[in-house]
């Protein structure tokens, strides 16, 4: 079955420094979504990708969407104390309508 | 914006017992919604999907026996965990979708972590 692949599983970084997580689908999706999930808490809804190509941007963050529209990536620019949690990127199935949530990544930032 | 309301936040409960979670859509009408489970530092797994009115549809491996649904009104979904062991201690999350649609994202709930003992 389709399946979306994250990586890295975790990233400690300096506060200050640059964060990307790397989002994978084994088959062609309808959109991207990304989410936040503190620790403790849920996941919050950050932003959705349609377009093949897309690039969009809240604040410090830059989204793109792959040409193919079966890779994603999430960048943090300078990141900050506040931007530790577990970050997920979910594909929206084409066939299913389903999202399917990657592994997520989990990033620390050392202040 | 929409707001998803789940309860109980924790539960702890003896091995045998049933256990039911709540969700609610409490500023919008949510015809389905998305029951999740996640295990600790890991991603999140849908279980099932509720529809309002109807039968809930469940993934592949998940007990609907085990893993009761309800979705009686628009804004109220509810599974119940029955006859409940220590290996369906878990956080468990639902989830809907406002506006309506399948690329809208997901409002989650806070989620429920059963501990069972």
């Amino acid at each position: 079955g389709q399946q979306v692949m994250q990586i890295p599983q975790y990233q400690h970084v300096q506060e200050g420094e640059d964060f990307t997580t790397y989002c994978n689908s084994s088959t062609t999706l309808s959109n991207i979504q990304w989410y936040k999930q503190r620790p403790g808490g849920h996941p919050v809804f950050l932003i959705q990708l349609v377009k093949s190509g897309e690039v969009k941007k809240q604040k410090r963050l830059t989204f793109q969407f792959g040409e193919a529209k079966k890779n994603s990536s999430l960048h943090i620019t300078a990141t900050q104390t506040t931007d530790v949690g577990t970050y997920f990127c979910a594909g929206g199935s084409s066939n299913t309508g389903k999202l399917i949530f990657g592994q997520g990544t989990t990033l620390q930032v050392k202040p | 914006g929409a707001v998803v309301s789940q309860h109980p936040s924790w539960v702890i409960c003896k091995s045998g017992t049933s256990v039911k979670i709540e969700c609610r859509s409490l500023d919008f009408q949510a015809t389905t919604m998305f029951w999740y489970r996640q295990f600790p530092k890991q991603s999140l797994m849908l279980m099932a999907t509720s529809n309002e009115g109807s039968k809930a549809t469940y993934e592949q491996g998940v007990e609907k026996d085990k893993f009761l649904i309800n979705h009686a009104s628009l804004t109220l979904s509810t599974l119940t965990v029955t006859s409940a062991h220590p290996e369906d201690s878990s956080f468990y999350i639902c989830s809907a979708r406002d506006p309506a649609g399948a690329v809208a994202p997901l409002h989650f709930g806070n989620g429920t972590r059963l501990t069972v003992t």
